[in-house]
């Protein structure tokens, strides 16, 4: 099983490019989101999506772009690359929006990326 | 316990012992938590979760304690491995929030051979 697939797994991009970081799934999952982890914090939703054509924005939206055209795609784009978006970023997946020990949250491995 | 700043707590154990793992959460209302585990260069892994009307719950050689008097959650591992070497980090929610994840920062477990 892949499970939850993020890439690429490093990139770095010069002040003011953009890009897409992607995100699949393979376990039918309906609930998708993308965090950002940075040292010392915990990881801070981005945006999130409950289904496919259906996303809202979490804790930390600005500067990113998501769209859910299929179930099993969630890519998130940034639209004009910042130093300050350096960070680590997570993909999550699960069934519902509340993960449990019986369908838990199931997240990639992540991708590193450096805004110079 | 949970930091905010730039150092993750750290925690180093002997292979063999067990170890406690805190965690200060911050919102009275949440009534759900979870403790995942994550490994250098991977994503967070579900633990183990709680639900407010629990005070503990066990899992296979982990055990959470939930305080709801002084917010405070707990991760205990029995007989901690090698591989158990990794960052801890605890995440809460309440119906409030749209069921939305806060997490913790994190600790750093550390098991010396």
């Amino acid at each position: 099983n892949a499970g939850v697939t993020q890439t690429p797994k490093f990139q770095v991009l010069k002040t003011g490019q953009s890009m897409t970081l992607q995100c699949a799934q393979d376990m039918n999952h309906e609930y998708m989101s993308w965090y950002r982890q940075d040292p010392g914090m915990g990881l801070r939703l981005i945006h999130y999506s409950v289904g496919a054509g259906i996303t809202d924005q979490g804790e930390v939206p600005n500067g990113y772009n998501v769209s859910r055209s299929t179930t099993e795609d969630f890519p998130l784009r940034l639209l004009s690359a910042a130093p300050s978006q350096t960070s680590v970023y997570f993909c999550a997946s699960s069934y519902s929006r509340v993960a449990s020990s019986n369908q838990p949250q199931h997240f990639g491995d992540g991708t590193r990326l450096s805004i110079l | 316990g949970e930091n905010v700043g730039l150092h993750l707590p750290t925690l180093s154990v002997q292979e063999g012992d067990n170890s406690i793992i805190n965690c200060a959460y911050s919102n009275s209302a949440s009534d759900y938590f979870i403790w995942y585990k994550q490994e250098s260069g991977k994503g967070p892994q579900f633990i183990i979760d709680i639900r407010s009307n629990m005070d503990k719950r066990q899992g296979q050689r982990v055990t959470v304690l939930l305080n709801k008097t002084v917010k405070h959650l707990s991760l205990q591992i029995a007989a901690t491995q090698p591989g158990d070497s990794a960052v801890y980090f605890c995440a809460e929610t309440f119906s409030g929030s749209a069921r939305q994840l806060t997490f913790g920062s994190g600790t750093q477990l550390t098991v010396l051979p």
